[in-house]
């Protein structure tokens, strides 16, 4: 099972400020990786695929890199409404596996 | 407009069967691939398992922790994906979502539902 680590578990940023979240996988999983954003009480909602694909809807402040084991989500100037806990998924072995989640929190 | 819409959860004893149903609305059901995933209370992500479309076969791949245990159906005619879940244990108390795969190669859930709680307990 491939392992994915998050980091930090928590960010605190201010509104307007940039954010960096890092997801690193055990083994490669080549581009195969998703970002999802999750608000309290609500179901997550995908934010990238593919490593940087922007899913349908998905603001362009929002933008993903890496390939390989190292992955970033950039968030590049923060709104309130980003306020919220971020994981990270691959999807190029089975099983599908998350990350912990990275918790953005207001500063 | 894209809609999942889980029922079926609830309190059920350790031990005892429960049946998920995700009923789909907005998009070709048959063409897309379905996950369950789960997240226990205060806790991440876990991906339970998934059915592909019949066009890949209609066949299903479970996690480590529910194989055995848990079952995932299609009936493409009432676009409606089904979690049998029997031999339930208290560390399957958790929100369980329905999702569609973004594509046949694409395993990231593209729609959610609500969620529906299970919580195992006597």
């Amino acid at each position: 099972e491939i392992v994915m680590t998050q980091s930090p578990a928590t960010l605190s940023v201010s509104p307007g400020e940039r954010a960096t979240l890092s997801c690193r996988a055990s083994q490669s999983v080549s581009s195969n990786l998703a970002w999802y954003q999750q608000k309290p009480g609500q179901a997550p909602r995908l934010l990238i695929y593919g490593a940087s694909t922007w899913a349908t809807g998905i603001p362009a402040r929002f933008s993903g890199s890496g390939s390989g084991t190292e992955f970033t989500l950039t968030i590049s100037s923060l709104q309130s409404e980003d306020f919220a806990v971020y994981y990270c998924q691959q999807y190029n072995n089975w099983p599908l596996t998350f990350g912990g989640g990275t918790k953005v929190e207001i500063k | 407009e894209v809609q999942l819409v889980e029922s079926g959860g609830g309190l059920v004893q350790p031990g005892r069967p429960l049946r998920l149903s995700c009923t789909a609305s907005g998009f070709t059901f048959g063409d897309y691939a379905m996950s369950w995933l789960r997240q226990a209370p205060g806790k991440g992500l876990e991906w339970v398992g998934f059915i592909r479309s019949r066009a890949y076969g209609g066949t299903t791949d479970y996690a480590a922790s529910v194989k055995g245990r848990f079952t995932i159906s299609r009936d493409d005619s009432k676009s409606i994906a089904y979690l049998q879940m029997n031999s339930l244990k208290t560390e399957d108390t958790a929100v369980y979502y329905c999702t569609r795969h973004h594509g046949p190669h694409i395993a990231v859930a593209d729609y959610w539902g609500q969620g529906t709680l299970v919580t195992v307990s006597s």
